[in-house]
């Protein structure tokens, strides 16, 4: 059973066209979760950690959001630049503690 | 500032080869390393992890092995790569205790098997 679901796999906007990513996850109690870009054939960047319900953060156009049950990643006015692949990741009690648990992603493209 | 360096980039190599992948990490001390594979239509899956020279942990069962010989060095090997090891490896490393510490992620390398 996977413990975490991104959706939609893919998301095509116009630039300036605002628009949420849902990040669900399901763990027995969440020590974190993680927001990352990558681009193709790089390494994932970091974006953000959430650590409790409610919290926020945000970084230029794009911020993140946590519930007890999802996190969502809403970019506002977006450019072609954001165009990249979204991962979520959560870090849970039930294993090492050091695991990541990352979703499948969501690709990301914003047309001019 | 850190810095996270993986190589090759990118490796053809047909199987029943050995493998070897290099991570170094210059900036910090004391880091800990992953190494995450990411395979089509998957997300990234944790390998190994260690949190100290000599301190290997394995997530997965699998045909591969870690090394750390050094402080920021990690070595990921295999003595002979099947299909099913081909993907993008990826380098990690954090500071801390491990727990919601945040990973930060090499470049990658590309590994074909043939």
């Amino acid at each position: 059973e996977d413990q975490v679901t991104q959706s939609p796999e893919a998301l095509r906007l116009q630039e300036g066209e605002s628009s949420s990513l849902n990040c669900s996850y399901t763990v027995s109690g969440l020590r974190g979760l993680f927001w990352y870009r990558q681009d193709p054939g790089k390494g994932p960047e970091f974006l953000f950690t959430l650590y409790s319900a409610g919290e926020e953060k945000e970084k230029e156009r794009l911020k993140a959001t946590l519930t007890k049950k999802e996190s969502f990643l809403h970019i506002t006015a977006p450019k072609p630049e954001d165009s990249a692949t979204y991962l979520c990741a959560v870090q849970d009690n039930s294993n090492s503690g050091y695991a990541l648990n990352f979703g499948k992603g969501t690709s990301l493209l914003v047309t001019p | 500032s850190q810095t996270i360096h993986q190589w090759p980039a990118t490796l053809v190599q047909p199987v029943g080869s050995p493998l070897s992948l290099e991570c170094t990490v210059e900036g910090t001390s004391n880091p800990n390393l992953y190494w995450y594979r990411q395979a089509a239509g998957r997300g990234l899956q944790l390998l190994f992890y260690s949190v100290g020279i000599g301190q290997i942990s394995s997530e997965v069962p699998q045909n591969l092995s870690a090394s750390r010989p050094q402080d920021r060095q990690f070595i990921l090997s295999s003595k002979k790569l099947l299909l099913s090891d081909s993907g993008f490896y990826l380098c990690a490393w954090s500071v801390g205790t491990g727990f919601t510490d945040t990973q930060y992620f090499g470049p990658g390398t590309r590994l074909t098997v043939l």
